[in-house]
C-alpha cells in the first residue's frame, strides 16, 4: 500500500512564525501536491510538484511557498504564519498518470492552528 | 477554468438503505476522469470510485456506483445497503486528460449521515 505521511497531524503556531510542513511518500511517485481544506470550500490546490526541484502553483500559492529537493519529500512552507492560514492542510502523491487514471493518495492531514 | 459542484452540503440516510450524492461539473474537455474520494472522521482521504469520461459503462464497486451523465456534466454516486462505517465527508472530483501535473478538482464536499 502507498503510504503518504504528514510530520505532524496537530500543530499550533504564532502569527509572523516561518512553519514548515512535511510530506514523506514511499511510492517513487513523481507528483506530489498540497491541499487546504476549509468547511464549505473543499480541497483547494496550494502548490504541486511533478519532479525533483520542479513545482507549479496552485490555485491558491499567496502565502506560501514548497520545496522538493528529494523525489520522496514535498515540504510546505508558511513564510510568515498569518490566522487566515489556520486550516487542515493534505498532503498528496500519485503517478505520473499520463493517459490513465492513476488516483492521488492522500496523507492524514495536519490540522495548523495561527494564534 | 474548470469548476466541480456539490449541491448537497449535509445528506442522512437510514442503515441499510440507498443514498445518491449529487456532483456536476464543467469543463470545455472532452476527455477527463472523474473521481469519488471519502474522508471519514479519521481525516483519511480514500478513493471510492473512479470513472473515464470515454467509457460509457457507470463505474460500480461493490455498493457503490455512479451515474455518469456526459452531457449532463453530472457524476452522481449511489450508495446501496447503507452502513454505519459509510459516514464520511464525500468529495467528488476532476481531473483533465491534459492537465498539468495531474492535479485534481474537488468539489466542497457531503457529510453523509448513517443512521442506526
Amino acid at each position: 500500500d502507498v503510504k503518504v505521511t504528514q510530520s505532524s497531524r496537530y500543530l499550533v503556531k504564532r502569527t509572523g512564525e516561518k512553519v514548515f510542513l512535511e510530506c514523506v511518500q514511499d511510492m517513487d511517485h513523481e507528483n506530489m501536491f498540497w491541499y487546504r481544506q476549509d468547511p464549505g470550500l473543499g480541497l483547494r490546490l496550494i502548490y504541486f510538484s511533478y519532479d525533483v526541484k520542479m513545482k507549479e502553483k496552485g490555485d491558491i500559492p499567496e502565502g506560501y511557498s514548497v520545496s522538493r529537493e528529494k523525489k520522496e519529500r514535498f515540504s510546505l512552507i508558511l513564510e510568515s504564519a498569518s490566522t487566515n492560514q489556520t486550516s487542515m492542510y493534505l498532503c498528496a502523491s500519485s503517478r505520473w498518470t499520463g493517459k490513465s487514471n492513476q488516483p492521488q493518495h492522500f496523507g492524514d492531514g495536519t490540522r495548523l492552528s495561527i494564534l | 477554468a474548470q469548476t466541480v459542484t456539490q449541491s448537497q452540503p449535509e445528506m442522512s440516510v437510514q442503515e441499510a438503505e440507498t443514498v445518491t450524492l449529487s456532483c456536476t461539473y464543467d469543463t470545455s474537455e472532452s476527455d477527463y476522469y472523474l473521481f469519488w474520494y471519502k474522508q471519514p472522521p479519521s481525516r483519511q482521504m480514500i478513493l471510492v470510485i473512479r470513472q473515464e469520461a470515454y467509457k460509457q459503462q457507470n463505474a460500480t464497486e461493490n455498493r457503490f456506483s455512479v451515474n455518469f451523465q456526459k452531457a449532463a456534466k453530472s457524476f452522481s454516486l449511489k450508495i446501496s445497503d447503507s452502513q454505519l462505517g459509510d459516514a464520511a465527508m464525500y468529495f467528488c472530483a476532476y481531473r483533465g486528460l491534459g492537465t498539468s501535473g495531474s492535479r485534481l478538482t474537488f468539489g466542497e464536499g457531503t457529510q453523509l449521515t448513517v443512521n442506526p
